[in-house]
């Protein structure tokens, strides 16, 4: 069975960080790009980032460029997003999925909750 | 990037069909075959119903289908069924390598 678990949301203060984590099983990870993907109740779905199968390319919305850094670990089937200087406009459900154009995988999602 | 504009809600009976739309740009649904469509229902992640505007996953409905006119897209559902109440988005490849989704529309079964 094809998963996706994310981890490591949680409560963080504005202009704090977090590391978010998503372990995949049930399906080859080093052969899919991988995507996180957020919800708000204010924003809806938000595309944020893409890493490519090998890493070798990175795409970022424009609303985390810069503060958000996306990366993966093969080897131990894990995507990573580094996600710096948050704000309340942050606050969301976070999904990882896989692919890039279209999102045929989702994880179920982990709370990140910015405020003081 | 804006988001692509659906309706807030659409309803219908069972066993009809309803088409929701998607309205984007020549940057996003009209310049790339990469449109997207996900049912979600309540406290559950996005399912992928349709992508490249009209291919379905297997074990995704044929009630479910997709197609594009110009910068507008467009998912059909027919033989509304109970389940398939839930909240739908569209999304789109963009021409800044990005993806933008639509706003959501709410389904409802009456």
């Amino acid at each position: 069975e094809v998963q996706l678990l994310e981890s490591g949301g949680g409560l963080v203060q504005p202009g704090g960080s977090l590391r978010l984590s998503c372990v995949g099983s049930g399906f080859n990870f080093s052969d899919y790009a991988m995507s996180w993907v957020r919800q708000s109740p204010v924003k809806g779905l938000e595309w944020l980032s893409v890493i490519s199968d090998s890493s070798d390319k990175t795409y970022y919305a424009d609303s985390v460029k810069g503060r958000f850094t996306i990366s993966r670990d093969n080897s131990k089937k894990t995507l990573y997003l580094q996600m710096n200087s948050l704000t309340a406009e942050d606050a969301a459900v976070y999904y990882c999925a896989t692919n890039y154009r279209y999102f045929d995988r989702w994880g179920q999602g982990t709370l990140v909750t910015v405020s003081s | 990037q804006s988001a692509l504009t659906q309706p807030a809600s659409v309803s219908g009976s069972p066993g009809q069909s309803i088409i929701i739309s998607c309205t984007g740009t020549s940057s996003d649904i009209g310049g790339y075959n990469f449109v997207s469509w996900y049912q979600q229902h309540p406290g559950k992640a996005p399912k992928l119903l349709i992508y490249g505007v009209n291919d379905r996953p297997p074990g995704v409905s044929n009630r479910f289908s997709g197609s594009k006119s110009g910068n507008t897209a467009s998912l059909t559902i027919s033989g509304l069924q109970t389940d398939d109440e839930a909240d739908y988005y569209c999304s789109s490849y963009t021409n800044n390598n990005a993806i933008v989704f639509g706003g959501g529309t709410k389904l409802t079964v009456l």
